[in-house]
């Protein structure tokens, strides 16, 4: 069964750097997102992405982070300058369709981002 | 705004037992999807089962079944037969039913279950 991949599985960066994780989401999705899940918290809607723009987004998703799909397979998240309170699992996750029963989110095993 | 609200942090079940996991949800929508979700320790979301509000059976999938009640706005998970391999954190979540854009789930907070032999 397809799937949909995230690398790396850790990344660990200091305070101010930044970071890209990328995932490559299953190959007939058209609808991408990310999750973000702070150690023992909720997972936490980021933002959704479809036909090369952003749909919509959290109140997370601030100016320091970005998404792109560079090229036909790969769809990065860029954090420009970590926070400290940026560490924990991203999880990348994409459907075909936009919102129906038979389309759910697949998820990625997620990225361990530490900060420090 | 749509809420997800899981009001049992932890449980617990022995093995071979059924447990059932309470799930509420406050929205205006009329039509929308809620899934259960498991994380294992290996942090992975994976898909457990889902249903449509449109439509009264509640859903069932080997083992896993839910009740849903629209009118009460629940939708809890019973797990019959529990396994050792069920053991892991259940996220109750819910999807507008919106066509054109991507629509996100909202999550609850989540139950840890632990199963006991």
């Amino acid at each position: 069964e397809p799937e949909v991949t995230q690398t790396p599985s850790h990344q660990v960066t200091q305070m101010g750097q930044e970071v890209i994780l990328r995932c490559v989401p299953i190959s007939n999705h058209l609808y991408f997102y990310w999750y973000r899940q702070i150690l023992g918290q909720k997972v936490e809607f980021l933002v959704s992405f479809y036909n090369n723009e952003i749909s919509e987004k959290s109140e997370i998703f601030d100016d320091q982070f970005s998404v792109e799909r560079p090229d036909g397979s790969n769809f990065t998240l860029k954090i420009r300058s970590t926070k400290l309170e940026d560490s924990a699992m991203y999880f990348c996750a994409s459907s075909r369709d936009s919102s129906s029963y038979n389309s759910p989110l697949h998820f990625g095993n997620g990225t361990r981002l530490t900060v420090t | 705004a749509q809420t997800v609200t899981q009001s049992q942090p932890e449980m617990s079940v022995q093995e071979a037992e059924t447990v059932t996991l309470s799930c509420t949800y406050d929205t205006s929508e009329s039509d929308y999807y809620l899934f259960w979700y498991k994380q294992p320790p290996s942090r992975q979301m994976i898909l457990v089962i889902r249903q449509e509000a449109y439509k009264q059976q509640n859903a069932t999938e080997n083992r896993f079944s839910v009740n849903f009640q629209k009118a009460a706005k629940s939708f809890s998970l019973k797990i019959s037969d529990s396994q050792l391999g069920d053991a892991a954190m259940y996220f109750c979540a819910y999807r507008s039913e919106r066509g054109g854009t991507a629509s996100k789930l909202t999550f609850g907070t989540g139950t840890r279950l632990q199963v006991t032999l």
